[in-house]
This record gives structure tokens, C-alpha cells and sequence, in this order.
């Protein structure tokens, strides 16, 4: 089992809808959840990060945070042509001391 | 200037051949990462150092050697090249909080072994 999975999509959504992606990780004691966006050929960027069961809302991106079930989501809302990209889901594990990526969702935001 | 600087970025290079990706930065982090990505699977780590007596494998070290020379400078090496090693390389640093907030990445090396 990895320790983060993602489906690899690709998630193809239309433009100004909601696009919905999923996490799952086997490390009950992770305590630190990001999601990251990667653009093709270029290197990772933070978009959001989670600590506390519930959800955190940024701007048109909220994480969600499920430690029982050991779920996280990032939902984009009024998705735009410019979030098309692929995003990985990142946890710190209860040990604490690195940063262990899922394999990605590819987003296609349609016109 | 980048904070994290990758050398070379493009790197085309023959089996056998002895080969090192080359990592610097000015964020004054403690810790630096080597990730590898390859389609549909993430970055994977290959080793990190929390100091420069400190070396670590991660998940996927076999076939790679790293050398901390100093604080800012952090070296990659394969030592015989092979094609299976062609992907593209992210260096990373993050302070002693180590969270994704202080993880910062250099622009990669792609590198193909041919």
C-alpha cells in the first residue's frame, strides 16, 4: 500500500465549475497535510495546507481534513483554464521528518 | 538570484556514465531533500540531510549517493547511470520546523540516460 494515493485522473471539469480531488494516507499519526500544484515541467508550489479535522478555505480553495477516515480533499471552486495542472497531495508523517508526496491528480479545466 | 539553485538543468548522459545533479541554496535551511518524479508517481525521495553530518535514505536511495559539502550545497550522484534513472530531479530545503510551509524547491534537473 503507498503511503499517499491520488487518483491520477485525468480530472476533466468545465470552466466555473467545482473541481473535487481526493487523498488518502496509511499513516494514522501523519499531523500536517499540504497540497501542492505542478504545473508540466516545473517544480512544486504550496496552495494549501491542513492541520485540524474540518475545512480551511482560501480564496476559491477550501482543504478538508478527515484524520478518522484519513482523508483529504481540495476542492476549487469557479475552476479557471490557468488551474489546469497537475496537484499532489503531501503529508508529514508522525515521525515528522519529511515531506511524502501521493502520485498526483491531473485537472483539465475545459473553456 | 533563485534561492534554491539546480545545476545542470537539462542533462542528456550514457549508461555507465558517472553523473552528479548539483543542489545550492541562500535560504539558510538546515535540511535539504533529493526528490525524483516520474509520470504518475509523485516526487519519491532518494535522501535527505538535516545537517552536514547528517545523511538519510529515503525510499528509493539504491543506485544513488548524495555528499553534503556544506550547509548550502547538497550533490546528487549516480554512480553508473542507467536508463531507469532518467526523470526529473527536484532539490529541496525546509528549516527545522521541516512542514510544508518551509519546504522550498529548486527549479529541477531533467535528466535522460541513453
Amino acid at each position: 500500500q503507498k503511503e499517499v494515493e491520488q487518483n491520477s485522473g485525468p480530472l476533466s471539469v468545465p470552466e466555473g465549475a467545482i473541481a473535487s480531488l481526493n487523498c488518502t494516507y496509511s499513516d494514522r499519526g501523519s499531523q500536517s497535510f499540504f497540497w501542492y500544484r505542478q504545473y508540466s515541467g516545473k517544480s512544486p508550489e504550496l496552495i494549501m495546507s491542513i492541520y485540524s479535522n474540518g475545512d480551511k478555505e482560501d480564496g476559491r480553495f477550501t482543504a478538508q481534513l478527515n484524520k478518522a477516515s484519513q482523508y483529504v480533499s481540495l476542492l476549487i471552486r469557479d475552476s479557471q483554464p490557468s488551474d489546469s495542472a497537475t496537484y499532489l497531495c503531501a503529508v508529514i508523517g508522525a515521525a515528522g521528518n519529511k515531506l511524502t508526496f501521493g502520485g498526483g491528480t491531473r485537472v483539465l479545466v475545459k473553456p | 538570484d533563485a534561492d534554491v539553485t539546480q545545476t545542470p538543468r537539462n542533462r542528456i548522459t550514457k549508461t555507465g556514465k558517472r553523473i552528479m545533479l548539483e543542489c545550492s541554496q541562500t535560504k539558510g535551511h538546515d535540511r535539504m531533500y533529493w526528490y525524483r518524479q516520474d509520470p504518475g508517481l509523485g516526487l519519491r525521495l532518494i535522501y535527505y540531510s538535516f545537517d552536514v553530518k547528517d545523511i538519510n535514505k529515503g525510499e528509493i536511495s539504491d543506485g544513488y549517493s548524495v555528499s553534503r559539502q556544506a550547509q548550502a550545497k547538497f550533490s546528487l550522484s549516480l554512480e553508473s547511470a542507467i536508463p531507469n534513472q532518467t526523470a526529473l530531479y527536484f532539490c529541496a530545503t525546509s528549516d527545522l520546523r521541516g512542514g510544508g510551509y518551509g519546504y522550498t524547491f529548486g527549479s529541477g534537473t531533467r535528466l535522460t540516460v541513453v
